[in-house]
């Protein structure tokens, strides 16, 4: 089956602009997470839906950062006013179901650079 | 809250010899544990996980990992490389702070093989 896919794969933009990043989860998984990944650095943590509402968000690091999941399966990340340190590669990962031991599957990643 | 730490951002061995990934955790809770690889370009992909069940972990590409309470160490191990194990690897513990599952990863570890 499919596994979890993100849009664009790569996007460049400049500074102070909006963008939207995209993230399609494997199909009946009910939890989905976003992480930022920044050069020479693991993953950390952005935000937690729970069908589609977004149960943890504590890892945004700012309110220029928003995501929603209006019907409980696509998710979408949004940056206002983006920033040259806002460039990093911004990993999706969704998981059958609530549970600190299922795996979570992740995306390709879109690869954000803002000039 | 939970936290890993992987000693040794860059890993260099011969193919054939034994591949040793280190990864220390701190959890005020029984930890579950993980280790994913990154091929260049791509996701994340799980290798292994620790959920308490047994000690030593099998995953998958001949790799394991044994989990030892004692050390506060969860160390990924292969015992012959091949060329395709070049990649990076990650460890990782589920952290349940704030009401997700969320994942806390280490800084990454480069492991390159040397014909």
């Amino acid at each position: 089956g499919a596994g979890v896919s993100q849009t664009p794969s790569n996007k460049v933009t400049e500074k102070g602009k909006y963008v939207e990043l995209r993230c399609d989860p494997i199909s009946g998984h009910t939890a989905l997470y976003w992480y930022r990944q920044s050069l020479g650095q693991g993953p950390e943590f952005l935000i937690y839906f729970q069908g589609t509402g977004a149960a943890d968000d504590s890892g945004l690091p700012n309110d220029r950062f928003f995501a929603v999941r209006p019907e409980g399966s696509v998710s979408t990340l949004k940056i206002q006013r983006t920033e040259r340190g806002d460039s990093a590669v911004y990993l999706c990962a969704s998981s059958l179901a609530r549970g600190r031991y299922n795996e979570q599957f992740f995306g390709p990643g879109t690869r954000l650079t803002v000039l | 809250a939970q936290s890993v730490t992987q000693l040794g951002s860059h890993v260099s061995v011969s193919e054939g010899a034994l591949v040793l990934l280190r990864c220390n955790y701190s959890s005020s809770v029984p930890p579950y544990l993980f280790w994913y690889v990154q091929y260049p370009n791509q996701g994340l992909q799980l290798l292994l996980k620790y959920t308490s069940a047994a000690t030593l972990v099998k995953g998958i590409n001949g790799f394991e990992a044994e989990f030892k309470k004692s050390e506060t160490s969860f160390h990924l191990t292969k015992p012959s490389a091949h060329m395709s194990d070049a990649a990076e690897y990650f460890c990782a513990v589920s952290d349940t702070q704030g009401g997700s599952e969320k994942l806390v990863f280490g800084k990454g570890t480069k492991l390159t093989v040397n014909p």
